[in-house]
């Protein structure tokens, strides 16, 4: 998985309650993304970065936000789980945005059921 | 309408069968094109990356793009029983990184 952990790797909580959902990597890549995956919809963007401290929002945004203090590490906010936030999670690295490699690597990705 | 469309299968062949995978898009920006394969409970890898139009051959895989009718393709020969997964297609745009279009991905069952 291209040096990228996610955690947790399961998650089950509750409606209403904050969640947050962790990236890491170890490549020392510039872009980190935050998808999601559903049945019928396939990947979806949430949000991604571009840099520390530099992020923007993707198709799905609403109801999530995201931080990146350090270039290892990239988290996803669940501010008020909804049952409709119930997916799983992909976290993806690039090592370039441009015009010479464009490629997304991904991480194990993280199951949330919100209940 | 979507902007890659890919039909989700299911496809189920047996061992040594061509696999023959599709997807189709609207946007004529794109220039990247990527598939990814999928085990189930399993994050996506990368399995072929094209650029622009033409074939690019990695053992048994072959990724085909025809931009003119907007069609990309992944071809595998001699399918074996761990080639079952979902394979994704993806496509972006030059100097958009974040703007990667995914397919909803094809399951694929190779039977022994």
């Amino acid at each position: 998985d291209a040096g990228i952990t996610q955690s947790p790797r399961h998650k089950v909580t509750e409606t209403g309650t904050p969640v947050t959902l962790r990236c890491h990597q170890t490549e020392n890549h510039r872009y980190m993304y935050w998808y999601r995956q559903d049945p019928g919809h396939g990947l979806r963007l949430i949000h991604y970065s571009y840099g520390v401290k530099d992020t923007d929002k993707g198709e799905v945004s609403d109801g999530y936000s995201v931080s990146r203090s350090k270039t290892e590490d990239f988290l996803l906010t669940l501010e008020s789980a909804t049952s409709s936030q119930t997916s799983v999670y992909f976290c993806a690295i690039s090592e370039v945005a441009g015009e010479s490699t464009d490629t997304q690597y991904f991480g194990p990705g993280t199951r949330l059921t919100v209940l | 309408q979507k902007e890659v469309e890919q039909d989700p299968g299911p496809l189920s062949v047996p061992e040594g069968a061509i696999v023959s995978l599709n997807c189709t898009y609207s946007n004529s920006a794109f220039q990247y094109f990527m598939w990814y394969r999928q085990y189930s409970r399993k994050g996506p890898e990368l399995l072929m990356y094209t650029y622009s139009s033409g074939n690019k051959e990695d053992g048994r895989f072959t990724a085909q793009v025809d931009k003119s009718s907007k069609y990309i393709s992944l071809f595998i020969r001699d399918s074996q029983p761990s080639d079952s997964a979902t394979y994704l297609c993806a496509m972006s745009v030059p100097n958009t990184g974040n703007q990667f279009y995914f397919g909803t991905g094809t399951s694929l069952t190779v039977i022994p």
